[in-house]
This record gives C-alpha cells, structure tokens and sequence, in this order.
C-alpha cells in the first residue's frame, strides 16, 4: 500500500531533550516536506526537500532540522525542543517538486513539549 | 502571502449546499483543495490549474478564477461525510522553478442529520 509512514504517533517530552520524528515513504517520490499545524494557523511548512541531499528552509524553520540521506527518509529533528514547538506535525510527500502534485500526508505526530 | 479563506466555519443540515472560498494577493500558479477530518490527516481532492478550469470530484467541485486570484470549492447536497477542515493550498512559482505551496488556514465544515 501506497503510504508516507510517521513515528512517533504521539510524543510527550520535555525542554531541550533531543529528538527526531521519522518520516518514510515507499512511492519513490522526490519531494518530500514537514508541515506543522496549530489552529487558526493552518499548515505551515517547516522544511522541504525536491531530492537526496537536497533540503531548504519552508516558512517556519527555526528550531528544527532536517536531512534527507535517502530518497525514501525524511527525519525531522529537534535539538533542543521548546514549549512552542508543541504542535501536530505531518510530513508529506508528492512525486516532483515542480509541477502541479497532490502532496501526500502522513498520519501525523502529535508532540507536547513541557 | 496566506491565502485567506471564507468563511471560517459553516454549519449544514445534510442535503444543503455550501460555498468556500480561498483568495490571494499574489499571481497564482495553482490551487489544491485538501480535506481533513477530526484526527486524520488531510487528504487531497483536486488541483485546479490557471486558465479558469473547473473540476469536480463526486457532489464537490470547484473552480479557479485565474484574473481575481481566488479559488471557491462547491459542496452540493452535502453529506454527513462531509464534515471535516477545508484547506486550500496556493501555488506559487519562485526561482529555482521549484512552486511553493502555501495553505490556508481552513474553513471548518460540520453537517448534521
């Protein structure tokens, strides 16, 4: 089955414990992208990647990291996690970067930071 | 750079009709029209291309007018099935001929028996 794969599902933390949320898809898709979503905000998107090796800051960027080693992974990582990065996260995928795709979303990774 | 949307929120008895709209103020390349439902994720409809197409996608379609830079998604007969968050993304085209998307901040739909 066709699917973008996010872990963790939900994550309780606390401020400046590392972490990373995974992201995988298996539709051989170039573009991948991370999107954070609060209410009345909307998605907003975080980082982006058009290929392997190739990443670029979205709208919100600050405070987090991104790499994209293979085509398939696309880790979101938090250094040094705050409260403020609390938020539902998805990531999303579509087959190129330049030309009118449906973007693809995962399920979603709910994070609470105290 | 946000498209707005209108209204923010709606509230249908099934069978009834509604109208959202997304609206820019910059030239754009395209829209996507995406729907999620109450702990999902958002799930893609359709794309609408400049040159004021309009697509349709079961009882829900849409239209893009290219000269006034908005989009408006069309609910006809709505469904209980058709509760959930509208989001409109808007295409832009940067440097690089790479697009960006950027989504609205939802219009949320609840339709009730």
């Amino acid at each position: 089955e066709a699917q973008v794969t996010q872990n963790p599902r939900y994550l309780i933390t606390v401020t400046g414990k590392k972490l990373t949320v995974t992201c995988s898809q298996n539709m051989n898709h170039e573009y991948m992208s991370w999107y954070r979503q609060d209410p009345g905000l909307g998605l907003r998107q975080i980082y982006y990647s058009m290929n392997v090796e190739v990443t670029d800051k979205g709208d919100v960027p600050e405070g987090y990291k991104v790499s994209r080693k293979e085509k398939r992974n696309f880790p979101l990582i938090l250094e040094s996690p705050s409260p403020n990065q609390t938020s539902l996260y998805f990531c999303a995928s579509s087959l190129y970067a330049d030309i009118n795709q449906p973007q693809h979303f995962g399920d979603g990774t709910r994070l609470s930071i105290l | 750079q946000q498209p707005v949307q209108s209204p923010q929120a709606v509230i249908l008895r099934e069978g009834e009709d509604a109208v959202i709209n997304c609206s820019s103020s910059k030239a754009l390349y395209s829209v996507h029209w995406y729907r999620q439902k109450h702990g999902e994720a958002p799930v893609f409809l359709m794309i609408l291309l400049k040159g004021g197409e309009q697509k349709g996608h079961e009882k829900i379609s849409a239209s893009f007018n290219e000269k006034k830079q908005q989009s408006s998604l069309y609910l006809t007969a709505s469904q209980l099935s058709y509760s959930g968050t509208y989001f409109c993304g808007t295409e832009f085209w940067r440097s690089g001929g790479y697009n960006k998307l950027i989504f609205g901040a939802g219009t949320r739909l609840a339709v009730h028996p």
